[in-house]
């Protein structure tokens, strides 16, 4: 069966980094492209980013441009999110969710998801 | 972005009885819409995508239906298990994905 593991969460001082990685197992990793999903304290979902089944195109949430880095090693079955310059209100349960659709272009909805990890900013 | 608007933000229900959530988009999203289903601590799991087709072992009870820019999650009767937080998203307008900001399915 599908399972996504994410870890790396932690605290965080505003302003420093932090990279998460979700571990991938029971599905052909190197096929899927990969979300990263994230959802504050109480609050609702929010779109974070995207890499597709190869690392070759890479999308991001306008709140996130230029600060987070998505990638993959499909040799490891993992996907990452590197986040530097990180504000208080980055902090969430920051899930990774699997595409449904192999290969191609991505459908957008997530049929699969990890159990979460924690990233909270403050000083 | 496309702004997605879920009512009511809490609906109260029995056991046994119907849940209607609603579910407006900003402008049309043809039928690309999912359904989602939290529970307290838990990950959100995929109920329904294409509007109204139901994802992998999710009970009939469970339909979703509509188009363009109004949808709909019917549960026709409430199981102890379907009391969550029900999460719409759009997916029509690739890469800024968007989720609407929730419906609190509680008991009666």
């Amino acid at each position: 069966q599908v399972q996504l593991v994410e870890s790396g969460g932690g605290v965080v001082q505003p302003g420093g980094s932090l990279r998460l990685s979700c571990a991938a197992s029971g599905f052909t990793f190197s096929s899927y492209g990969m979300h990263w999903v994230r959802q504050a304290p109480g609050k609702g979902l929010e779109w974070v980013a995207f890499i597709r089944y190869d690392g070759s195109n890479k999308y991001y949430a306008d709140s996130v441009k230029g600060r987070f880095t998505i990638s993959r090693d499909n040799s490891k079955n993992t996907l990452y999110l590197q986040m530097n310059s990180l504000r208080a209100e980055d902090t969430a349960v920051y899930y990774c969710a699997k595409d449904p659709k192999a290969g191609g272009i991505p459908v957008g909805y997530f049929d699969y998801w990890g159990q979460g990890t924690l990233v909270t900013v403050s000083s | 972005e496309i702004v997605m608007t879920q009512s009511p933000a809490t609906l109260s229900v029995s056991p046994g009885e119907r849940a209607t959530l609603s579910c407006r988009a900003s402008q049309s999203v043809s039928s690309n819409l999912a359904w989602y289903q939290q529970k307290p601590g838990q990950a959100p799991r995929l109920l329904i995508y294409g509007a109204s087709t139901r994802a992998t072992g999710i009970p009939a009870r469970f339909s979703g239906s509509g188009s363009g820019t109004e949808f709909t999650l019917t549960i026709s009767s409430l199981q102890s298990e379907d009391f969550a937080v029900y999460y719409c998203q759009q997916y029509n307008n690739w890469p800024a994905l968007t989720f609407g900001g929730g419906t609190k399915v509680e008991i009666k």
